[in-house]
């Protein structure tokens, strides 16, 4: 199985502050890498998909990078409505994995 | 607008069955794959289980491979997930998400907001 290591688990910014969450694979993923958001009591919503496309409807002050095993979400400007838990999944291969997560909080 | 709500879960028994139901509507259910996606209480994500438009092509994490029947009626717009055999360790909050891509089977869009089985005796 491929392992996704996700960093930082907790992550407190200023408004408008830029914020950069990483996730680290076992192994090369080709850039089938996946960014959700989490807002509590709310169903995960998908921000990113294939390592920099960015979902319809998703703000454009996110956006993702990466390449290999290594792929970055940046929140450009941080909003009070970013607060949340953020998640990557790979689907590389099976089974599709996720991190681990990192919850961002407004300081 | 897409809206998936699960339904089915609760308390169980060890070794005892659960079926979960995951209803569909906002989009033609038949021309996407669907999945089951687990959280235990404090882990992380977990995939389940895949299952492709049709429901000719089924996939299942190795945990639950032989416990588990993934199956959908896409004359009802509904993805079922038969949980036999249950355990502790299964303990979690289900999803059911969409598909990202049209006929095909990738990863994850929409999502549920989810249903928790427990097992416990």
């Amino acid at each position: 199985d491929i392992q996704m290591t996700q960093s930082p688990s907790f992550l407190s910014a200023s408004v408008g502050d830029r914020v950069t969450i990483n996730c680290k694979a076992s192994q090369n993923i080709n850039k089938y890498l996946n960014w959700y958001q989490q807002k509590l009591g709310e169903a995960p919503k998908l921000l990113i998909y294939n390592t920099n496309n960015l979902q319809t409807g998703i703000p454009s002050r996110f956006s993702g990078s990466g390449s290999g095993t290594d792929y970055t979400l940046t929140i450009s400007s941080l909003q009070p409505e970013d607060v949340a838990t953020y998640f990557c999944l790979q689907h590389s291969s099976r089974p599709l994995t996720f991190g681990s997560g990192t919850k961002l909080e407004i300081k | 607008e897409v809206q998936l709500v699960e339904s089915g879960g609760g308390l169980v028994q060890p070794g005892r069955s659960l079926k979960l139901s995951c209803a569909a509507s906002g989009f033609t259910f038949s021309n996407y794959g669907m999945h089951w996606i687990r959280q235990a209480p404090t882990k992380g994500l977990e995939w389940v289980a895949s299952i492709s438009p049709s429901g000719g092509s089924t996939y299942y994490r190795d945990s639950v491979k032989g416990r588990f029947t993934i199956s959908r009626d896409n004359a009802k717009s509904t993805l079922y997930l038969q949980m036999d055999s249950l355990r502790s360790e299964d303990t979690a909050t289900y999803y059911c998400a969409t598909d990202r891509v049209y006929y095909g089977l990738s990863s994850f869009d929409y999502w549920g907001q989810g249903v928790m089985v427990t097992v416990s005796s």
